[in-house]
């Protein structure tokens, strides 16, 4: 079956680059998501990728897929203390909605 | 043009009871899914539909179930709550690649 982990935790300074990375399990994963969590909201689409791509740069987020290893990794350059929030990746299988979750990385940034 | 809207946000109720949550789709979406979020099981995948059909099922009780209207707008219900479903419901809504969700309701049961 589907299962996606990540750490539960990451530490940053203000200003540096924060990684966040995230693994998974199913080969036929077609759709790659980040997703931002504040505290008391819903989830914001960060941005996704599609398995046959390697890369791709969003502004200050770059997401770096290694489809042989099934690793994902989302980069957040020059954090803010605005990017504090749990950061979770998902994988969608191609045709269906249904949308794996990993646990969710705490990201605190240190002023 | 408005996000994902979901009614109401809070909520409080018993044990033994049944509550129907709501969900608006953003305009011109027809595909809506609803999750369930609690901080032992994570984000869990319930139910999606897509033009008033359900296309796909998590693996949750009978207790829960769904419908969408020919509008898209959805809505969701637990029947015989029980205290471990206190959680922050989110619903979704897509288009072929991307998935927007909404604030949420937290439902408390006691």
């Amino acid at each position: 079956g589907e299962d996606v982990e990540q750490s539960l935790f990451l530490s940053v300074r203000e200003g540096d680059s924060s990684v966040i990375n995230c693994t998974y399990t199913d080969s036929s994963s077609t759709y790659l998501y980040w997703y931002k969590q504040e505290p008391g909201a819903g989830l914001q689409l960060l941005t996704y990728i599609f398995s046959n791509m390697d890369m791709k740069q969003d502004q200050r987020l770059t997401v770096l897929l290694n489809k042989k290893d099934k690793h994902l990794s989302l980069r957040i350059a020059d954090t803010q203390t605005g990017d504090s929030a749990i950061y979770f990746c998902a994988e969608r299988d191609f045709g269906n909605e249904k949308l794996t979750f990993g646990t969710g990385t705490r990201l605190t940034i240190i002023p | 043009k408005a996000g994902v809207t979901q009614t109401p946000r809070y909520l409080i109720k018993t044990r033994g009871q049944q509550v129907t949550l709501s969900c608006s789709p953003i305009s011109g979406h027809r595909s809506v899914s609803w999750y369930q979020q609690t901080p032992g099981q994570g984000l869990q995948f319930l139910f999606e539909y897509f033009s008033e059909t359900q296309r796909n099922k998590g693996n949750f009780p009978g207790r829960f179930s769904g419908r969408q209207f020919s509008n898209s707008r959805s809505e969701m219900n637990v029947s015989t709550l029980e205290l471990g479903d206190s959680a922050l419901y989110l619903c979704a809504s897509s288009t072929l690649y991307e998935q927007y969700f909404g604030p949420g309701t937290r439902l408390t049961v006691t």
